[in-house]
């Protein structure tokens, strides 16, 4: 079963927009990491925000914040006020605790196109 | 933030050859580096995972005789690819956390061609 499910492969949003990138996960263990990380064309995994399963607050970093509701097992991203150079792929990923070693998986990702 | 350097980013080999790749964290111990491979136009597949100083464990389907992967140190971990095939071909990249574990930083990728 998938864990990870990115539903939107391609995202059109105009700058100085927002745009959200969905995810969906699936695990039962009760303690998880979730990420974004973005990918652009140089293929550098930058990593952009985290957010916890205990965290009660959603996660922001700057003009990031993620849209965590856990019952409905989402951690959308937002971006706010798009910049041409966030043209990119985004990947939501989740780390078990209980896999040992922290292992992240992905899912198949969003390419995001911010134009003029 | 944390920088993980990764060499070479390009490599051009012919096939039978065997590949090296070096992560390295700059400004961190990396108690734990991940390989990871991807496709054009897909997400990234894990390869396996090295605790510094122990084997690697690698995910199902991988062969560890193929992808030897050594973690001598807290600093660097590498990926050679043995043997190399055309199929071989792909993005290659590492990752690498700390004792804390709390985010897997990435290098900048490795881009092998096998001819």
């Amino acid at each position: 079963a998938q864990k990870i499910t990115q539903t939107q492969p391609g995202m059109f949003v105009q700058e100085k927009e927002a745009v959200t990138l969905d995810c969906t996960y699936d695990t039962s263990d009760p303690s998880y990491g979730l990420f974004w990380y973005k990918q652009p064309s140089s293929g550098e995994m930058i990593f952009l925000i985290y957010q916890g399963s205990y965290d009660q607050q959603n996660a922001t970093e700057g003009r990031y914040s993620l849209n965590f509701q856990k019952a409905r097992k989402s951690a959308n991203l937002v971006i706010s006020a798009s910049q041409l150079g966030d043209s990119a792929m985004y990947f939501c990923a989740m780390r078990e605790v209980n896999t040992g070693f922290q292992k992240l998986v992905f899912g198949t990702g969003t390419r995001l196109l911010v134009s003029p | 933030g944390a920088v993980v350097s990764q060499h070479p980013s390009w490599v051009i080999c012919k096939s039978g050859t065997s590949v090296k790749i070096e992560c390295r964290s700059l400004d961190f111990q990396a108690t734990t580096m991940f390989w990871y491979r991807q496709f054009p136009k897909q997400s990234l597949m894990l390869m396996a995972t090295s605790n510094e100083g122990s084997k690697a464990t690698y995910e199902q389907g991988v062969e560890k005789d193929k992808f030897l992967i050594n973690h001598a140190s807290l600093t660097l971990s590498t990926l050679t690819v043995t043997s190399a095939h055309p199929e071989d071909s792909s993005f290659y990249i590492c990752s690498a956390t700390d004792r804390e574990q709390e985010t897997q930083y990435f290098g900048p990728g490795t881009r092998l061609l096998v001819l």
